[in-house]
């Protein structure tokens, strides 16, 4: 079955700095790889989504980079900022919507 | 306007009971899902629904049973809740096959069974 892990529970980083989110996905192969963000009591909101024929996807601070032979999806958040803090999860797309494990987030000021 | 919206947002019941959670989306989405999310906070698929398919995780529990009276709505019925479905769920819709499924969520249902 598919398995899909996002890279450390927790990650705090100073204000500034860039935040790096790490998904990896086995025995399964997305035709899109989704980013949501969850603040605490609400739904995922969707943020980015590369398809696997692209390397890299950008929005503002935003940047994704998908790497279907890895199997692999890097999440950047460049010049972070406490309003960034929250819970991100990855999903990794094709018949069926699977979401990562989860990382949260804290930017420290 | 919501574009996803469940009812009831809290739900406190009793073990042995049946409930039922509301779902409807006015984006004119063609396929609507139920997540569970568990104190660990996983995300879990349980449904997926278009008028043309049901997908049902395998895990999920046949007290659990999913009802779409119409493409705008997908309600989740839940028979002889135990203690072990207290969670919260989240009921989400996307366009699938028109620019990616980025899926809407709505904001979610806790359910307590006591």
């Amino acid at each position: 079955s598919q398995k899909i892990e996002q890279n450390s529970e927790a990650l705090n980083i100073q204000e500034g700095k860039t935040a790096t989110l790490t998904c990896n996905y086995t025995n399964y192969s997305p035709a899109y790889l989704q980013w949501y963000r969850q603040d605490p009591g609400r739904g995922p909101v969707f943020l980015l989504l590369i398809r696997e024929n692209e390397k890299e996807k950008r929005k503002e601070r935003l940047k994704v980079t998908f790497d279907t032979t890895l199997k692999q999806s890097l999440f950047h958040i460049t010049a972070s900022q406490p309003a960034d803090s929250a819970t991100y999860l990855c999903a990794p797309t094709g018949n069926q919507f699977y979401f990562g494990t989860g990382t949260s987030l804290t930017v420290i000021p | 306007d919501t574009a996803v919206s469940q009812t009831p947002k809290y739900l406190v019941t009793q073990m042995g009971n049946d409930k039922s959670i509301k779902c409807e989306q006015n984006l004119g989405h063609d396929t609507m899902y139920w997540y569970k999310q568990d104190s660990k906070k996983f995300l879990k698929i349980m449904f997926s629904y278009n008028n043309k398919e049901l997908i049902i995780n395998e895990t999920v529990p046949n007290r659990f049973s999913p009802k779409s009276p119409d493409k705008a709505h997908l309600n989740l019925h839940i028979n002889s809740l135990e203690l072990g479905d207290s969670a919260v769920y989240f009921c989400a819709s996307s366009l699938l096959g028109a620019g990616g499924p980025e899926a809407f969520f709505g904001q979610g249902t806790r359910l307590t069974v006591v």
